[in-house]
């Protein structure tokens, strides 16, 4: 029973133009949310988080949207650059011991 | 300086051998974590340790047994490998009482293959 789940494997952007990753949920008990990059070979880095108090959360050119009632979340990327180009994991904290449940992740290609 | 370091980076080895997994961090933080991504590419928690104390045991077999002889060092023993076991495994770390928006701080991780 996958809790967070990235139906989208994968996701090819224009450089510039907007890349919008997704993230469902099942747990209304969550209470934080995270996204994480990855590069291949080395271990997921802390992105982007927002509280289950707020419904947006905005750090440069990336933005998280949160919405409860959907148990939705989204990453945006404004503008998108080829260096974002990696595999983007949701995350989020039933604060259980500090336990992260993950996605499967979505993998962004920006194209030049 | 690497915040996390786990070794070997790779590992291949016969069905039935018995291998550890290192890992450290020298980031003074109290949480420790073992997450294993599996052929699907999800990120699944096995094991948490806060200063020493095992707080998350997920469902895993008890041929993987994780030792914590200090609260900077997390390992993973696993006993009689099964070609199951192939995964990449990822040491995390987190100040006390996060996992919330503080998240993790992982290792690059250590492919495991068994054959």
């Amino acid at each position: 029973d996958q809790q967070v789940k990235q139906n989208s494997p994968s996701l090819s952007v224009q450089e510039g133009r907007i890349s919008i990753l997704n993230c469902d949920y099942t747990n209304s008990m969550f209470d934080y949310f995270l996204w994480y990059k990855k590069y291949p070979a080395e271990g997921p880095t802390f992105l982007i988080s927002i509280s289950s108090i707020k419904d947006k959360n905005e750090d440069g050119r990336f933005t998280v949207f949160l919405n409860k009632s959907a148990k939705h979340l989204s990453l945006h990327i404004v503008p998108s650059q080829p260096g974002d180009s990696a595999v983007y994991f949701c995350a989020a904290s039933d604060n259980q011991g500090g336990k992260l449940i993950f996605g499967q992740g979505t993998e962004l290609s920006v194209k030049p | 300086d690497t915040a996390v370091s786990q070794t070997p980076k790779y590992l291949v080895t016969q069905m039935g051998n018995d291998k550890s997994i290192k890992c450290e961090q020298n980031l003074g933080h109290d949480t420790m974590y073992w997450y294993k991504q599996d052929s699907k590419k999800f990120l699944k928690i096995m094991f948490s340790y806060n200063n020493k104390e095992l707080i998350i045991n997920e469902t895993v077999p008890n041929r993987f047994s994780p030792k914590s002889p200090d609260k900077a060092h997390l390992n993973l023993h696993i006993n009689s490998l099964e070609l199951g076991d192939s995964a990449v495994y990822f040491c995390a770390s987190s100040p006390l009482g996060t996992g919330s928006n503080y998240g993790y701080t992982f290792g690059s991780g250590t492919r495991l293959t068994v054959v």
